[in-house]
């Protein structure tokens, strides 16, 4: 079974800085999928980023990007330039393979980030 | 126009109830499952449907009863609620059946959540 940690329950940044989140893993595939979700006050579950385990290059949008390190099974989730608006819970997924050729999610617990004016 | 809806938002009953939440989504995906974030927030998978077929069912009382009446749809019955219910329930869906075949198969689009609040 995969299990994902996210070992900041809660973190702080100043408005305009650059804050990171991480991440780590423990899975014996070799392909998988892992994710970064966003989940503000109003509760909705927001894709942030994805990264296909197969690419070498870290997966990058806009001012989010993340630190893939495979062999280390780490995934962490860098936000520059931070805004009020990402306030928010942000939970590490993993994605691997479940039943009948589908996969499942597998959440960390993830860590509540606040943006400081 | 609404990608995965879930109904109610909110739902509030006593012990011992029997409750149902619906969820739909309009995005073709074959795929949908139902996730639970209990009041730390932790969210696990409950349920996964395949093309109207039960493919994950993690370890979860079986007064917990999903039903896909098609691929659009899938929703959530409880019977004889008890406290420990109370959470947010998170329907979601989406294309993956491995392997993926194309980029954002494997993207999970989420409903906004059933609050639900066993009295």
């Amino acid at each position: 079974a995969q299990t994902v940690t996210q070992s900041q329950p809660e973190m702080s940044v100043q408005e305009a800085e650059t804050v990171t989140l991480s991440c780590t893993y423990d899975t014996s595939e070799n392909n998988y999928y892992l994710f970064w979700y966003k989940q503000p006050p109003s509760r909705q579950m927001i894709l942030v980023i994805r990264q296909e385990a197969y690419k070498q290059q870290n997966a990058t949008e806009n001012r989010f990007s993340v630190n893939f390190q495979k062999a280390a099974k780490s995934f962490s989730l860098k936000i520059s330039d931070s805004q009020l608006g990402d306030t928010a819970m942000y939970f590490c997924a993993f994605g691997g393979l479940a039943g009948a050729g589908s996969y499942q999610l597998t959440f960390g617990k993830g860590t509540k980030l606040s943006v400081i004016p | 126009d609404t990608a995965v809806s879930q109904t109610p938002k909110y739902l509030v009953t006593q012990m011992g109830n029997d409750k149902s939440i619906k969820c739909e989504q309009n995005l073709g995906h074959d795929t949908m499952y139902w996730y639970k974030q209990d009041s730390k927030k932790f969210l696990k998978i409950m349920f996964s449907y395949n093309n109207k077929e039960l493919i994950i069912n993690e370890t979860v009382p079986n007064r917990f009863s999903p039903k896909s009446p098609d691929k659009a749809h899938l929703n959530l019955h409880i019977n004889s609620l008890e406290l420990g219910d109370s959470a947010v329930y998170f329907c979601a869906s989406s294309q993956a059946l491995l392997p993926l075949t194309g980029p954002g198969d494997d993207e999970q689009f989420f409903g906004p959540g059933t609050r639900l609040t066993v009295l």
